[in-house]
């Protein structure tokens, strides 16, 4: 059984360019959430996916988009990215339930020069 | 933002010692707190979900407890090993489903 899978897993982009990760969830998991870590930082809630909708928004500004398919899978968008943007972006899954474990990736490594 | 602390920030243990580290956390509207033991270049584990005020759980060496009244779960390793060398974080979910990770504990087992 695939865990939750993400791509790629390292990237450089320059300033002002626009980029998309991307994230299978865990088989049978539902609900997909992603979280960003800069250097020294936990892990910061970006926001939440269920059922093709965005369900919940951490405090990130519009810039930082996201999608969620039919199959669960979830795409996230940054455009014009600045260099403060350079983090580890997690992808984590679930089963939709308070409480539930969640599953991450291994992460995208951005780096914005 | 809620804010979720854990300390210490790093620490260094020889093999066969125990240790534990803290998670502390609002305790006004708790829903859960979780545990996750993230090794470099690998995706966090998740270790143990807590939810009521007095919970333990243990998973082998590693052993958690939770005070949701005071706002804290502490998570202690028996014996540590050096495969235990990784970042614990901890993460509090309240209302929703939006968790609240700590800065993580980054242990180092020294052979």
């Amino acid at each position: 059984d695939a865990g939750v899978t993400q791509s790629p897993t390292h990237l450089i982009k320059t300033r002002g360019q626009q980029v998309t990760l991307r994230c299978s969830p865990k088989s049978g998991h539902d609900t997909v959430s992603w979280y960003q870590q800069a250097l020294g930082q936990g892990p910061q809630f970006i926001f939440q996916y269920y059922e093709e909708e965005e369900r919940q928004r951490g405090n990130f500004p519009d810039r930082f988009s996201g999608h969620q398919f039919p199959n669960y899978s979830s795409e996230l968008n940054v455009n014009a990215l600045l260099l403060g943007d350079s983090a580890l972006y997690l992808c984590a899954s679930s089963v939709t339930a308070p409480g539930n474990t969640i599953y991450f990736g291994e992460g995208s490594w951005l780096t914005v020069v | 933002i809620l804010n979720v602390e854990q300390s210490p920030q790093s620490l260094h243990v020889q093999e066969g010692d125990s240790t534990n580290f803290t998670c502390s956390f609002p305790s006004s509207n708790f829903y859960a707190l979780h545990w996750y033991r993230w090794e470099t270049a690998k995706s966090p584990e998740a270790l143990f979900v807590m939810t009521l005020n007095g919970d333990e759980k243990k998973k082998g060496r590693i052993s958690a407890t939770l005070n949701t009244k005071e706002g804290y779960s502490y998570l202690y390793i028996k014996g540590s090993q050096p495969e235990d060398s990784a970042t614990y974080l901890c993460a509090s979910l309240w209302t929703g489903n939006q968790f609240y990770f700590g800065t993580g504990t980054s242990l180092t087992v020294i052979p």
